[in-house]
């Protein structure tokens, strides 16, 4: 375990509904970042947070996707319009930053679109 | 675009033997690389970084790094069926980290 909590871990939802997944990274890291994977592909970027600022946000990120770090805590991310190819795990993954910036991951939350 | 190459694989290693995994990275402003380990269905685990050119040992575990041919290995000695998963080779631009889809490593009783 990471500190880093991820929920709901799964679920299945109808396309064409919406999705939110919550984030709470560990207590003293600033940077919040996202990332999605499918089957046997790596994790694909998504966007990254430092503090309540989100500071990059990937351009294969349709407008259907958004997050949120309101207070620079936990941070939420936002599927409208599920469609079937947003079937993945969606990863958070939370730093300190600084010169030597590693991130460690939540434990997933697993999304089926049907 | 910032990119990380990886064997596929599989690469099957006997138990006790040394697993050899090697990643290309595109981005030579990236300064820090990192293997993680993932199970299957599981999240990735961070397992070794590595900052400077040259070698840096924890354990089993040995990280090989050499920035003028772009180039990032990991070295698993005495490799225990525990140790089967997909090993992930990424690299940080500051802004994100970017991953290689990974080498599935099977080790062998």
């Amino acid at each position: 375990d990471t500190g880093v909590s991820q929920d709901p871990r799964h679920k299945i939802t109808k396309r064409g509904q919406n999705v939110t997944f919550r984030c709470d990274p560990i207590s003293e890291h600033n940077r919040l970042y996202w990332y999605r994977q499918t089957l046997g592909q790596g994790p694909e970027f998504l966007t990254y947070f430092q503090n309540e600022a989100q500071l990059e946000k990937s351009r294969l990120l349709s407008d259907r996707f958004s997050a949120e770090r309101p207070k620079g805590s936990f941070s939420t991310l936002e599927i409208q319009r599920t469609e079937q190819g947003d079937s993945a795990m969606y990863l958070c993954a939370s730093s300190a930053g600084g010169r030597r910036n590693t991130i460690y991951f939540g434990e997933g939350s697993w999304l089926t679109v049907v | 675009q910032k990119e990380v190459e990886q064997n596929s694989g599989p690469l099957s290693v006997p138990e006790g033997a040394i697993a050899s995994l090697n990643c290309t990275y595109s981005d030579r402003g990236s300064q820090s690389f990192f293997w993680y380990r993932q199970y299957s269905g599981k999240s990735p685990e961070l397992i070794m970084f590595i900052y400077s050119n040259g070698d840096k040992e924890d354990g089993r575990f040995t990280a090989q790094l050499n920035k003028a041919s772009q180039y990032v290995s990991l070295l698993i000695r005495d490799s225990q069926p525990s140790d089967s998963a997909t090993y992930l080779c990424a690299g940080d631009t500051g802004n994100q980290f970017y991953f290689g889809t990974g080498t599935s490593l099977t080790v062998i009783p």
